[in-house]
């Protein structure tokens, strides 16, 4: 079965870290792009951080220099390691797998696979 | 960023009516739209790519259309497990994803 099991997260306190971590099975995380999304209390989705072809990475503005995406193929495992934390990162995070479907002659990015969430706290 | 937006951002509805969700980008992104349905305490779920492409499962009473700036997402009937969030997102500028806002459908 296709399935990212995530773990990590809790309470933290502004300026502090956590790492998240996302275990899959049924596919190998090094030949798919993956994504980070999150949701903050009340409010819609956001893609935090992509790694891709070659292990580049991509990050949102809201969290570039203080997120790092990177994965573990040994472990089939992929990370989220969130330094100097703020009370706006508090949100449940989902990681997702990325894929494309072919469909008239293009291939199309969709997240067919997601962890079941976690929820990170930021305050003291 | 491609900015997205969604309108409206909240939506009451009856059993058996047909609504529309509108998500607007703010450049052209050709037909990389997609729409995911997110109901509170689950994993947002697929329904739709490029556009108008229904995923194998969906049922049929959901439908998408658009291409450009300007796309719609339709459900014919409503039916009590549509009651939900929904999201559209381009994946034009890959990998620098971005999602609209949210239309929550609730029961009048």
């Amino acid at each position: 079965e296709v399935q990212l099991v995530q773990s990590g997260g809790g309470l933290v306190q502004p300026g502090g870290s956590l790492r998240l971590s996302c275990t899959a099975s049924g596919f190998t995380v090094s030949n798919y792009y993956m994504t980070w999304v999150r949701q903050p209390p009340g409010k819609g989705l956001e893609c935090v951080s992509v790694i891709y072809s070659g292990d580049n990475t991509y990050s949102a503005d809201s969290v570039k220099g203080r997120f790092t995406i990177s994965r573990d193929i040994s472990k089939n495992t992929l990370y989220l390691q969130m330094d100097s934390l703020r009370a706006e990162d508090t949100a449940v995070y989902y990681c997702a797998r990325d894929v494309g479907y072919y469909d008239t002659n293009a291939y199309y990015y969709v997240l067919d696979v997601w962890g079941q969430g976690t929820t990170v706290t930021v305050s003291s | 960023d491609i900015q997205m937006t969604q309108s409206p951002s909240s939506l009451s509805a009856s059993v058996g009516d047909r609504v529309t969700i509108t998500c607007r980008a703010g450049q052209s992104i050709s037909r990389y739209l997609n729409w995911y349905q997110h109901k509170p305490g689950k994993v947002p779920n697929l329904l739709i790519y490029a556009a108008s492409t229904l995923l194998s499962g969906v049922p049929s009473r959901f439908s998408g259309s658009g291409s450009g700036t300007e796309f719609t997402l339709t459900i014919s009937s409503l039916q009590p497990e549509d009651f939900a969030t929904y999201y559209c997102q381009q994946t034009y500028s890959t990998p620098q994803y971005t999602f609209g806002q949210g239309t929550k459908l609730e029961i009048k």
